[in-house]
């Protein structure tokens, strides 16, 4: 079965410092990863998403992921983190290897930008 | 604009009570999902389907039910609802084809579910 944990259901980061949200995966077979985005009141919005090829991927709003294979990880950086980031954000996984088609969340980080 | 719907947005209801959440998606999208999403859960895949008249079950299909006769509509079904099914619900969909399960999902707004 694949998973997706998300160690920290809570990261503080002062505006214009770097900031990283943690994620950890375990799947059989070749991962397929994404971040998504989730403002109050609002469905998930999609971020970036991990296929294959270059380990850093950069995605929407000055976000960008690295993949690592041996620590079967793929965190969410941002070089400066601005305020209007707090919200909470989902890492999920997809595999495709016989009926496990399916996206499995982790729990979800809520991010808060302090001014 | 390319979009994914979702009726109610709101609704509180009583145990036992059949109910029907619409969820419909203007992108000719192959791929359609339901999801619940629960504090300290995240998200958990109710059902999902890969195309008209295919569907499968994902983490947590119990006491649901949907189909697909359509290629742009995926209605959630609850025949008896529990308060244990309280919840906020959203629907997503993505394209499948050929790119498989590389493709990002579009979510609709949510459905936030009370059951009394």
């Amino acid at each position: 079965a694949q998973s997706v944990a998300q160690p920290e259901d809570q990261v503080n980061v002062a505006e214009g410092n770097p900031l990283t949200v943690k994620c950890t995966y375990s799947v059989s077979g070749n991962p397929y990863l994404f971040w998504y985005v989730q403002y109050p009141n609002r469905g998930l919005q999609f971020l970036l998403k991990y296929i294959t090829g270059d380990n850093l991927v950069k995605g929407s709003y000055g976000f960008e992921a690295e993949f690592n294979k041996s620590q079967t990880s793929f965190h969410l950086k941002k070089p400066s983190a601005l305020v209007s980031d707090s919200t909470l954000y989902f890492c999920a996984v997809r595999v495709l290897s016989g009926s496990a088609r399916q996206l499995t969340f982790g729990s979800g980080t809520q991010l808060t930008v302090l001014p | 604009e390319a979009q994914v719907t979702q009726n109610p947005r709101y609704l509180i209801t009583v145990t036992g009570k059949k109910l029907t959440v619409t969820c419909s998606q203007n992108m000719n999208h192959e791929y359609m999902s339901w999801y619940r999403q629960d504090p300290g859960l995240g998200l958990r895949q109710i059902y999902y389907s890969m195309n008209v008249e295919v569907t499968d079950k994902g983490d947590v299909p119990e006491g649901y039910k949907v189909s697909r006769k359509e290629k742009r509509n995926f209605p959630l079904i609850l025949e008896s609802p529990s308060p244990n099914q309280t919840s906020l619900y959203f629907c997503a969909s993505s394209l499948y084809g050929q790119g498989g399960n590389t493709y990002e999902q579009y979510f609709g707004p949510g459905t936030r579910l009370t059951v009394t």
